[in-house]
């Protein structure tokens, strides 16, 4: 398959910890980047690659994968951390896909 | 620091055809691979299309390949989104947006966006 799962929505309390899941053939081969995306705001790159992040997100953000699936955790979730989450690879021809994105919401 | 801003946007009837521009600043534009993105109204995101920093390669969704042409004028740090055959479905925002220049396709800036609407 070219597509990439996500699970729609998710909740966690704050200061938890809460794990969103991107599930894709093409995950066996190419790593996931992450972005997050507040409404009304253009996505962020949270994460990339086996598990990097840009200057400036938080260290509470870390990313992981096993064989077609990668995960983005998020450890001691905040207030500010509510927003749609979406995980993104590519493939061998070139070609790019999302996920169909995951909605945080923070207890 | 690394500014993209897209314009030319707007809203155009089925069938027709717009041109999306896309200026990038602070940054080196013509070493830069950069990529397409949009967004339907209450929607997820869906890539859109794909220019390496040579220029040499250019990638398309499937729902846009023969229809949308990326290209770039280097003179004027300048990312292009011809859009012809336009339709409803066509309707969302997009974003430019830069390739952090790995092998792994990361979109480490994007502009703000910009709202194309098709409808008759």
């Amino acid at each position: 398959s070219s597509e990439l799962t996500q699970d729609p929505a998710v909740s966690v309390a704050l200061g938890q910890t809460v794990r969103i899941t991107c599930q894709g053939d093409r995950l066996r081969t190419y790593y996931a980047s992450w972005y997050q995306q507040k409404a009304g705001q253009a996505p962020l790159l949270v994460i990339y690659g086996k598990n990097n992040r840009p200057a400036g997100i938080p260290d509470r953000f870390s990313g992981s994968s096993s064989g077609n699936t990668a995960s983005l955790t998020i450890t001691g979730a905040q207030a500010e951390d509510e927003a749609d989450y979406y995980c993104n690879s590519r493939d061998s021809s070139g070609t790019v896909v999302f996920g169909g994105g995951t909605k945080v919401t923070v207890l | 620091q690394v500014r993209l801003v897209e314009s030319g946007g707007g809203v155009v009837q089925p069938g027709g055809s717009l041109r999306l521009s896309c200026a990038g600043s602070g940054f080196t534009f013509r070493a830069s691979s950069m990529h397409w993105v949009r967004q339907a109204p209450d929607k997820g995101l869906e890539w859109v299309a794909f220019m390496s920093f040579d220029g040499n390669n250019k990638y398309y969704g499937d729902s846009v390949r023969g229809r949308f042409t990326i290209s770039r004028d280097i003179s004027k740090n300048t990312l292009y989104l011809q859009m012809s055959f336009l339709r409803v479905e066509d309707t969302a925002i997009y974003y430019c947006a830069r390739d952090m220049g790995s092998s792994g396709y990361y979109l480490d800036y994007w502009g703000q966006g910009i709202l194309v609407s098709v409808s008759s």
